[in-house]
């Protein structure tokens, strides 16, 4: 069963404007990690936060975590036609294996 | 350096088959994940191996199996397949196992079943 809900499913919005993914889960947590997958193939890394972090940047992204209200938020600045993709959250367990959620699929339009 | 590798790239069996995919991770990494990926949906998680020895298992049947080599690269084997089996099947290195680890993806396997 898959841990994570991202919120919203799709998001289409105009090349330069900022985009925002929300990810809920449902355990307690390690930490989460946001990738990123392109037309349906391998995934890629962006960012790590611990669960003891409240925010992180790398770049144009900004994450945010709630530990209390067991939530998380992507903020993508400038958006770009190359971010077009599918963002995932995936939440570390104590086990330290990854759970993941169903993914938003950003849509950037020129 | 190359990243990690899978083959092959897509595959199309039939009910009742076997199937067996591979995953050379990245050089220096010991730990190797396996995940199906569904379409539309994000990666189940389904075995990690660290240094050949089975560190996790996800919520699949007896069917799923899996092993790590010496070099650590790894094999994932399914028997008698279903339907429900086609997916992308990814592969993922890390350094080494435990917390705040960044997994690295390779760009899967895509197994249609008919």
């Amino acid at each position: 069963s898959q841990q994570g809900e991202e919120d919203p499913q799709a998001l289409s919005i105009q090349e330069g404007e900022n985009a925002t993914m929300n990810c809920s889960y449902k355990t307690s947590i390690n930490n989460l990690q946001w990738y990123r997958q392109n037309s349906g193939r391998g995934l890629v890394h962006l960012i790590l936060i611990r669960s003891n972090e409240r925010e992180k940047h790398s770049g144009r992204l900004r994450v945010t975590l709630d530990t209390s209200k067991k939530s998380s938020s992507l903020l993508i600045t400038a958006s770009r036609a190359a971010d077009t993709a599918s963002y995932f959250c995936a939440t570390e367990d104590s086990n330290y294996q990854l759970i993941w959620g169903a993914g938003t699929k950003l849509i950037i339009k020129p | 350096d190359a990243g990690v590798t899978q083959s092959p790239t897509h595959l199309i069996k039939t009910r009742g088959q076997q199937v067996t995919l591979r995953c050379s991770p990245i050089s220096g990494h010991k730990s190797v994940s396996w995940y199906q990926q569904v379409l539309g949906q994000g990666p189940q998680f389904i075995f990690q191996y660290y240094e050949k020895e089975e560190r996790g298992r996800g919520n699949f049947p007896d069917r799923f199996s899996a092993r790590q080599f010496p070099n650590y690269s790894s094999e994932l084997n399914v028997n008698a397949l279903l339907l429900g089996d086609s997916a992308l099947y990814l592969c993922a290195s890390s350094l080494v196992e435990g917390r705040y680890n960044e997994q690295f993806f390779g760009p899967g396997t895509r197994l249609t079943v008919l």
